[in-house]
């Protein structure tokens, strides 16, 4: 069945260690974003892509990539750069269609830097 | 600055009665809005969505308003159900493709027997 998973559920890092998240979807959907939540915050925008090879900053970028290299996958990497890594991930995906853009999220990925 | 403020951080109802969630917005330019739901540890699920051109969309138990004059939303949830506890947010996004959303901080809704 369609859907988006991401993996791990839980990731433990050391202080200064780069660390790749995983986000694939099986729902043929052209677009994917990163999200980043804090606790009493809303959803954040870290980046996305609408096609394949290209992809957008959005609001928190710094110290973020990603890469969008097949449709159904759009991996995020948290570098040393990122000064505040600890939060709550989720990766989306949407159909583009005009007027109409709901998006579907994975479970996300709780990333606890040590 | 929060474009999508969602000022009520929580809210209990009892099960059965009606659950009223707010949402304000100060961009103008937002002409669709969304309202997910989450469960913890989960990513959001979509629940109900309304186009600037409508001022009520409705789907089953869960009705969205729409005053475009006073720049806010709310979502209806009749006849509260425990089921329903969770965090919902509020999401707007202007233009289309509306691929950007921006989401307010959320509102924990407890639903107790």
């Amino acid at each position: 069945d369609g859907g988006i998973t991401q993996s791990p559920k839980y990731l433990f890092r050391k202080e200064g260690q780069n660390v790749t998240l995983s986000c694939e979807q099986n729902l043929n959907h052209d677009a994917m974003y990163w999200y980043r939540q804090d606790p009493g915050q809303g959803l954040r925008l870290i980046y996305y892509s609408q096609i394949v090879n290209d992809f957008q900053k959005g609001d928190i970028a710094e110290g973020y990539s990603v890469s969008r290299e097949k449709k159904e996958s759009f991996p995020l990497t948290v570098t040393s750069a990122q000064k505040n890594p600890t939060a709550f991930y989720l990766c989306a995906s949407s159909i583009i269609i005009f007027g109409a853009d709901e998006q579907f999220f994975g479970p996300g990925t709780r990333l606890t830097v040590l | 600055d929060q474009q999508v403020k969602q000022n009520s951080p929580s809210l209990s109802v009892q099960e059965g009665r009606i659950s009223i969630l707010n949402c304000d917005y100060t961009n103008s330019m937002f002409d669709y809005f969304l309202w997910y739901k989450k469960y913890p540890a989960e990513g959001p699920t979509f629940l109900i969505s309304i186009s600037s051109i409508k001022d009520k969309n409705e789907d089953g138990r869960f009705t969205v308003f729409l005053n475009k004059s006073a720049k806010h939303l709310s979502l209806h949830i009749v006849p509260s159900q425990p089921g329903d506890s969770a965090v919902y947010f509020c999401a707007a996004s202007e233009g289309a493709p509306a691929s950007k959303l921006t989401f307010g901080t959320g509102t924990r809704l407890q639903v107790t027997l």
